[in-house]
């Protein structure tokens, strides 16, 4: 069964924390990994891909660990802007039968960052 | 702009009257996807594209017809709409299935 699992939420800092989230999926030969943002009520938007090399864009970082079948998002220095629910998302290619477009989505963490 | 479009944005209609939702894209993407949301089961794929053509299940099709005779639309059909088709759905367009491009999703109530 094909499952994206993702840290429960919601997840409640205080402005300038660091937070952590992760994110395991069931099959090793899954193919491409995402992070993707969704504000309220909004549509979901990328924020990261996940390389096998780890990636960072400002105060995001995004690793990924095959061995162990996770990926991770830490969110350095938090702002209230932050505040959204972050989605785990995995492209599981042709593992299934199916192609390369069969994406499968965590329910997402909520982050909720107070002043 | 490059975009994606939904329409209609909110609907209500009841058990059994067929509906079409529209998505248009303006980047010339290839792949193409349809997507409902309902809370606690987070999004959840009905259908994919690759091209022209050529469309795929993806994890919850039962219910869901789509086609894809021209690149920049991808219409979601529901045959006949039951209650528990009840959700928001999203179309999504992307180059290369690295970054996907949402559109501002379709709210549906089905009585």
């Amino acid at each position: 069964r094909k499952e994206v699992e993702q840290d429960p939420g919601p997840f409640n800092v205080p402005e300038g924390a660091t937070v952590a989230f992760n994110c395991t999926y069931s099959n090793s030969a899954s193919q491409s990994f995402f992070w993707y943002r969704q504000d309220c009520r909004k549509e979901p938007k990328l924020l990261m891909s996940v390389y096998s090399s780890g990636n960072e864009d400002g105060r995001f970082t995004a690793q990924l660990n095959r061995a162990s079948q996770y990926i991770s998002l830490l969110i350095r220095d938090s702002k209230l802007s932050d505040s959204a629910t972050y989605l785990c998302v995995v492209n599981m290619g042709d593992l299934y039968g199916g192609s390369q477009g069969n994406l499968i989505f965590g329910k997402g963490t909520k982050l909720s960052v107070k002043p | 702009e490059a975009q994606v479009t939904q329409n209609p944005r909110y609907l209500i209609t009841v058990t059994g009257k067929k509906l079409t939702v529209t998505c248009s894209q303006n980047m010339n993407h290839e792949y193409m996807s349809w997507y409902r949301q309902d809370p606690g089961l987070g999004l959840r794929q009905i259908y994919y594209s690759m091209n022209v053509e050529v469309t795929d299940k993806g994890d919850v099709p039962e219910g869901y017809k789509v086609s894809r005779k021209e690149k920049r639309n991808f219409p979601l059909i529901l045959e006949s709409p039951s209650p528990n088709q009840t959700s928001l759905y999203f179309c999504a367009s992307s180059p290369s299935l690295e970054e996907q491009y949402f559109g501002p999703g379709t709210r549906l109530t089905v009585t």
